[in-house]
């Protein structure tokens, strides 16, 4: 069975730090893709990042773009979201997901985390 | 505002069949592969359809997905009160460079 845990959320002052992690086990993680998915509380689903399976690639959402930063430890099974200079607006429970595939222009996630919640609150 | 559209509610008796609209453009449904998601209350989402049409292992042939140009279908047959949750179309949209969710919609099973 595919699991996918996340940590590492809380609460944060306006302009500050977190890192979020994503440990995941019982699958070949460095073979998978893997992205961040977020959600603000009672909103709909935000796309925030994707990294390849070798880290090599990434992408971010426009509203994230340049605060955020996605990254992998393949051995140590591991994905990471670095968050710096926070708003409000990122207020969100966020998942990781993995990917099918290894890389592709695709919003698949077969597997999801139970997420961790972020709030960015004075 | 989402790039993709999707209506904000349907509704169906049980048994009924229901589809759910998600509508974009040239930089991003139509030119990319199309994913629905579910999502019941209080948990995370789980893929039903990838590649437009494709469905996961373990998922019924109750769901099914179509694409036409620069729109995407979900169909649910034989609607359970299970299936009530929130739906997501997905996809890449090439001039943003970043994937995109539609803004949801939620399925009520009367």
């Amino acid at each position: 069975q595919v699991q996918l845990v996340e940590s590492g959320g809380g609460v944060v002052q306006p302009g500050g730090s977190l890192r979020l992690s994503c440990a995941a086990s019982i699958f070949a993680f460095s073979s998978y893709a893997m992205h961040w998915v977020r959600q603000a509380p009672g909103k709909g689903l935000e796309w925030v990042a994707i990294i390849s399976h070798d880290g090599s690639n990434k992408y971010y959402a426009d509203s994230v773009k340049g605060r955020f930063a996605i990254s992998r430890d393949n051995s140590k099974n591991t994905l990471y979201l670095q968050m710096n200079s926070l708003r409000a607006e990122d207020t969100a429970v966020y998942y990781c997901a993995r990917d099918p595939n290894s890389f592709g222009f695709v919003v698949t996630c077969d597997y999801w985390g139970q997420g961790t919640l972020v709030t960015v609150s004075s | 505002q989402s790039v993709l559209t999707q209506p904000p509610s349907v509704s169906a008796a049980p048994g009924q069949k229901v589809t759910i609209s998600c509508s974009g453009s040239s930089s991003n449904i139509g030119n990319n592969y199309v994913a629905w998601y579910q999502q019941l209350p209080g948990t995370a989402p789980k893929l039903l359809i990838y590649d437009n049409n494709k469905r996961p292992s373990g998922i019924p042939d109750r769901f099914s997905g179509s694409k036409s140009g620069t729109s995407a279908t979900l169909g649910i047959t034989g609607l359970q009160t299970g299936d009530e949750a929130d739906y997501y179309c997905a996809t890449w949209d090439s001039s943003l460079s970043a994937g995109v969710f539609g803004g949801g919609t939620k399925l009520t099973v009367l």
